[in-house]
């Protein structure tokens, strides 16, 4: 069974550029979570969705970040216009169409960003 | 809102015992554990429900005890591929939409 795609792998921008992660869940999960995650800290939740739907985005920095999931497959997160402080590695997860709360999540590779 | 995780770093020999701890202010509906090693993925290890289910890990075992909101992982016979950051993930019961809240991490190394 293939894992969570993620891409690209490395990032690096200068601040106020705009910048886009895309993900592919394993097959056949309905839940997709984008987590970003400070060197040093735990990954923090940015967002979440069901199938294409938005369950929590209420970390989510609305003003510079978005992210869609059409047709309730892949998904893409931006950030427009970035800041020195976005520097992280960006971890997507997906969990079976079982779904929360006691589903085993999936992570992917992750995207190393450094905003210089 | 963060769980607590302790202690902050561990350094065993080959062949000893650790145990990481994880305790939250909020009531839980599930406790999951991950180890992260450097410039990878979380993998998980293990997930403990409200109600005493426990699913378990290679030579990896967990306890979760809900009265007092803390779950402890139990690494025996420690194996250098053991050498990692441990994050424990809570979900509350409370506005619980599965999302997974991250302690800050437990820094594991094993040595020869």
């Amino acid at each position: 069974e293939a894992g969570v795609a993620q891409s690209p792998r490395y990032k690096i921008i200068e601040k106020r550029q705009s910048v886009a992660f895309w993900c592919n869940p394993i097959s056949g999960h309905a839940t997709l979570y984008w987590y970003q995650q400070i060197l040093g800290q735990g990954p923090k939740l940015l967002i979440q969705f069901q199938n294409n739907g938005v369950v929590d985005d209420s970390q989510l920095p609305k003003d510079r970040f978005s992210a869609e999931r059409l047709k309730g497959v892949d998904s893409t997160l931006k950030i427009q216009p970035a800041k020195l402080e976005d520097s992280a590695v960006y971890l997507c997860a997906s969990s079976s169409i079982a779904g929360p709360p006691a589903d085993t999540q999936y992570f992917g590779p992750g995207t190393r960003l450094t905003v210089l | 809102q963060q769980p607590v995780q302790s202690p902050q770093a561990v350094i065993l020999r080959e062949g000893e015992d650790a145990v990481i701890n994880c305790s939250s202010s909020k009531a839980l509906y599930s406790v999951h554990w991950y180890r992260q090693k450097h410039g990878e993925a979380p993998v998980f290890l293990m997930i403990l429900l409200k109600g005493g289910e426990q699913k378990g890990h290679e030579k990896i075992s967990a306890s979760f005890n809900e009265k007092k909101q803390q779950s402890s992982l139990y690494l025996t016979a420690s194996q250098l591929s053991y050498s990692g950051t441990y994050f424990c993930g809570t979900v509350p019961i409370s506005g619980n939409t599965g999302k997974l809240i991250f302690g800050q991490g437990t820094t594991l190394q094993v040595k020869p």
